[in-house]
């Protein structure tokens, strides 16, 4: 079965500090790996995706994620934290074998960045 | 801002009651997913309209239903709506040619009471 997990439900940072959040994955096909990010009262937004290729992948407002395949992970970075980066972060997987495109997405870790 | 619009952004109904949901797509898409998202979790994947057809169903009763439009943009119902149907609702829409990123709308509050 298809399953993500977000370690940590909370992530606390000081202000200009790197800052990784942690995802790992299961699907039996080749995975497709997202990151979004939701600000309160708002929807998803999409900040990276690795579907092939190298395994660190950049994305929106300075963030990236490193790819391991033999560790089934895809953190979240960023190498200088800003308080504005403070928000929930979602990593969601989907199959990319199967032709069901459900995204599978892990509970989320909530990233705090302290001035 | 992604494009994809949603409506209402709140909405208050009472047990029993049927809801209805709407979302437009952002332009050129023709896949719409529906989620829901309880206080505090993830997203739960509901279903998965492609031009106009249900394309994939996750652990939802058939009290949630939904629809596409020719122009992509869809709907999702909810009949006889149960108190843990209070949720925020979300919906994306992607062009569904290879691995598809999915762009959210601002999601519709639910409270059932």
């Amino acid at each position: 079965a298809q399953s993500v997990a977000q370690p940590e439900d909370q992530v606390n940072v000081a202000e200009g500090n790197p800052l990784t959040v942690k995802c790992t994955y299961s699907v039996s096909g080749n995975p497709y790996l997202f990151w979004y990010v939701q600000y309160p009262n708002r929807g998803l937004q999409f900040l990276l995706k690795y579907i092939t290729g190298d395994n660190l992948v950049k994305g929106s407002y300075g963030f990236e994620a490193e790819f391991n395949k033999s560790q089934t992970s895809f953190h979240l970075k960023k190498p200088s934290a800003l308080v504005s980066d403070s928000a929930l972060y979602f990593c969601a997987v989907r199959d990319g074998g199967r032709s069901n495109y459900q995204l599978i997405w892990g509970a989320g870790t909530k990233l705090i960045i302290k001035p | 801002e992604t494009g994809v619009t949603q409506s209402p952004t709140h909405l208050i109904k009472t047990r029993g009651q049927q809801v209805t949901l709407r979302c437009s797509s952002q332009s050129g898409h023709n896949t719409v997913s529906w989620y829901q998202q309880a206080l505090g979790q993830g997203p739960q994947f509901i279903f998965q309209y492609y031009r106009e057809e249900e394309n994939g169903r996750g652990n939802f009763p058939p009290r949630f239903s939904g629809l596409q439009f020719p122009n992509y943009s869809s709907e999702l119902n909810v009949n006889a709506l149960e108190l843990d149907d209070s949720a925020l609702y979300l919906c994306a829409s992607s062009f569904r040619q290879g691995p598809d990123t999915q762009y959210f709308g601002p999601g519709t509050r639910l409270t059932v009471l």
